[in-house]
């Protein structure tokens, strides 16, 4: 009850193109879910984050989409650069007790030109 | 920079040895958070320690171990190395365990030969 499923597993989009990436997720005790953005040698680096409480949120080219019902989210980003080719981590968290991230598979992008 | 510091960046070193990798969250950072990331896991959650106590315990094997100390840096001790114990660790903080983002540092690439 403690996964949250992503995918795909890999993307390509071109560039100026929007790309999408999905999450569901099982446990209904989670009211957190941010993405991290990742490049190769890095750590996960905080993107955007939502609450259940509301079902979009836009932080410039980035936008999450959540689906409470049906227990997803998503994440868009518009107008792809290359800089953008990385890879993505959608992940949830229950706000009490154990307040550990539970992360998906993540997603490898590339943005060609 | 996230403000988090981990030391140090590449540790390779040979089964059956023990190692101590090293966390410094953010300035005012109460939570420290150990996760491994490997190409088969993904980023899994080891353990959480909240103003030096332990707080939530996740898929950690027993031949490691953390502490956080009273300056609030943590350590994560691994012994009788493994060679699929070679991943990226990563630590992480937050102000307070829940309702707040967490920020990853750049990670520890543990490689056991």
């Amino acid at each position: 009850q403690q996964q949250v499923k992503q995918s795909p597993q890999s993307l390509i989009v071109q560039k100026g193109g929007i790309s999408i990436i999905n999450c569901a997720y099982e446990n209904t005790a989670f009211d957190y879910f941010p993405w991290y953005q990742q490049f190769p040698g890095k750590g996960p680096a905080l993107l955007i984050a939502i609450r259940p409480d509301v079902s979009e949120k836009k932080e410039g080219r980035f936008t999450i989409s959540f689906n409470k019902s049906a227990k997803q989210f998503s994440l868009h980003i518009m107008d792809s650069q290359p800089g953008d080719s990385a890879t993505y981590f959608c992940a949830a968290r229950a706000n009490f007790g154990n307040e550990k991230l539970t992360f998906g598979t993540g997603t490898r992008l590339t943005i060609i030109p | 920079d996230s403000g988090v510091t981990q030391t140090p960046k590449h540790l390779i070193t040979a089964t059956g040895q023990r190692v101590t990798l090293r966390c410094s969250p953010r300035s005012g950072d109460l939570s420290v958070y150990w996760y491994q990331q490997s190409l088969d896991q993904g980023l899994q959650f080891l353990i959480q320690y909240y103003n030096g106590e332990e707080r939530a315990k996740g898929n950690i094997l027993e031949r490691f171990s953390a502490q956080q100390f009273p300056d609030l840096h943590s350590e994560l001790n691994l012994s009788s190395l493994e060679l699929g114990d070679s991943a990226l660790y990563f630590c992480a903080s937050s102000v307070t365990g829940g309702g707040t983002e967490a920020f990853f540092g750049q990670g520890t690439r543990l490689t056991v030969v």
